[in-house]
């Protein structure tokens, strides 16, 4: 099955800074990768698609990149709002596997 | 608005049968994809499987295989996950989500939280 590694597993940032997420896939998925935000006790919510499509409605300061086994997810400017947990997944084949997920927190 | 609805929270004892639901509001159930989820408390998001509604063609994640059964009812626009004797470690919040080759789980449910304690 291919493995999805998200890293860091955790960051603390200063609002206001740019924070990056990374997520490798093994084997290459080309560029069928999600990337979701968890809030405490919400739903995850879609932020991109197709490595680096941003979902309706979602801010600009997401964006996505990467292809094959290489992906980021970067947050330009950390607003309070922004606290959530983020997971990786692939979904070319099932499984439709995710990754473990990266917490983000305020400093 | 496409909404999915999802049946309320669940409290059995282990060996129990169980039966949760998803309804679609609002678009073309048997044009997509239904996905399972689950997420045990504290941890990650988990993918146990999909199905279209269409022609119940249903796809297991290795993990999920044997453990639980995905199954569709077209004409009423719901889904289903199902378990037939239920264990402490099913304990979780299970979504359902549509899928699409194009946007991944696009759209979720609220979640139905089952707790399986003697």
């Amino acid at each position: 099955d291919i493995q999805m590694t998200q890293s860091p597993s955790s960051l603390s940032a200063s609002v206001g800074d740019r924070v990056t997420i990374t997520c490798r896939a093994s084997p290459d998925i080309s560029n069928y990768l999600a990337w979701y935000q968890q809030k405490p006790g919400k739903v995850p919510k879609l932020l991109i698609y197709a490595a680096s499509s941003l979902q309706s409605g979602v801010p600009p300061r997401f964006s996505g990149s990467g292809s094959g086994t290489d992906f980021t997810l970067t947050i330009s400017s950390l607003q309070p709002e922004d606290v959530a947990t983020y997971y990786c997944q692939k979904y070319n084949s099932v499984p439709l596997t995710f990754g473990g997920g990266t917490k983000v927190e305020i400093k | 608005e496409v909404q999915l609805v999802q049946s309320g929270a669940e409290v059995k004892k282990p060996g129990e049968s169980l039966k949760i639901s998803c309804k679609d509001s609002g678009y073309s159930f048997t044009s997509y994809w239904i996905g399972w989820v689950r997420q045990m408390p504290g941890k990650g998001l988990e993918s146990m499987g999909i199905i279209y509604p269409g022609d119940s063609d249903t796809r297991y994640s290795p993990s999920f295989q044997g453990q639980v059964t995905i199954s569709a009812d077209k004409s009423i626009s719901t889904a289903y996950l199902q378990w037939s004797s239920l264990k402490a470690s099913d304990t979780a919040m299970y979504y359902c989500a549509r899928f699409t080759s194009e946007g991944a789980f696009d759209i979720w449910g609220q979640g139905t939280m089952v707790t399986v304690s003697s």
